[in-house]
């Protein structure tokens, strides 16, 4: 199986910050990544897929770079209603993974 | 609009049944992969099983595969989850979601099951 680890697991910035979250894949996975934002109490969001191509109604500032190991969530000025936790998932092979999640926390 | 609605989670001892239901609307259910993801409390997002939109291929995390079965009706719009043999660690929000290239692209709002005694 493909494991994805993240990093940091927690992060803490102030609004306007620019914000990056990595995730690394064990072995190549291409550009078969996506990215989720999760508030608390709800179900998750797309907002990346195909590792950088932006979901439809997702604001601009956020962003994914990366393919194979080594991928990128990027927000480029953290708004309010952006602090959540952050998953990325591999969809390159069955059984599909999640990393284990990013919080981001107000400063 | 696309909504997918969640039903059948509930209290389970260890050992039992439970079946799960996601029922879709505002979109052509039968064109789209659909997947089952559960969250345990205060813990992370664990891929639990797929099923193509023909219901051709189906697929299962390690955790649960021989004691899950994913399952569609595509006249009824509905996606199923049949779990047995269920265990504590089986305790989670579980959420349907339609699936493009395998990528979620919409979830329902989830169902609790809890397994305990």
């Amino acid at each position: 199986d493909i494991q994805l680890t993240q990093s940091p697991s927690f992060l803490s910035a102030s609004v306007g910050d620019r914000v990056t979250i990595t995730c690394r894949a064990s072995q190549g996975i291409s550009s078969d990544l996506a990215w989720y934002q999760q508030k608390p109490g709800k179900a998750p969001k797309l907002l990346i897929y195909a590792a950088s191509t932006l979901q439809s109604g997702v604001p601009s500032r956020f962003s994914g770079s990366g393919s194979e190991t080594e991928f990128t969530l990027t927000i480029s000025s953290l708004q309010p209603e952006d602090f959540a936790t952050y998953y990325c998932q591999q969809l390159n092979s069955y059984p599909l993974t999640f990393g284990g999640g990013t919080k981001v926390e107000i400063k | 609009e696309v909504q997918l609605v969640e039903s059948g989670g509930g209290l389970v001892q260890p050992g039992g049944s439970l079946r799960l239901s996601c029922a879709a609307s505002g979109f052509t259910f039968s064109s789209y992969a659909m997947s089952w993801v559960r969250q345990a409390p205060e813990k992370g997002l664990e891929w639990v099983s797929a099923i193509t939109g023909s219901s051709g291929s189906t697929y299962y995390a390690d955790s649960v595969k021989g004691r899950f079965t994913i399952s569609r009706d595509n006249s009824k719009n509905t996606l199923y989850l049949q779990m047995n043999s269920l265990r504590a660690e089986d305790t989670a929000i579980y959420y349907c979601a339609k699936s493009v290239a395998a990528t979620h692209d919409f979830w329902g709002q989830g169902t609790l099951v809890t397994v305990s005694s």
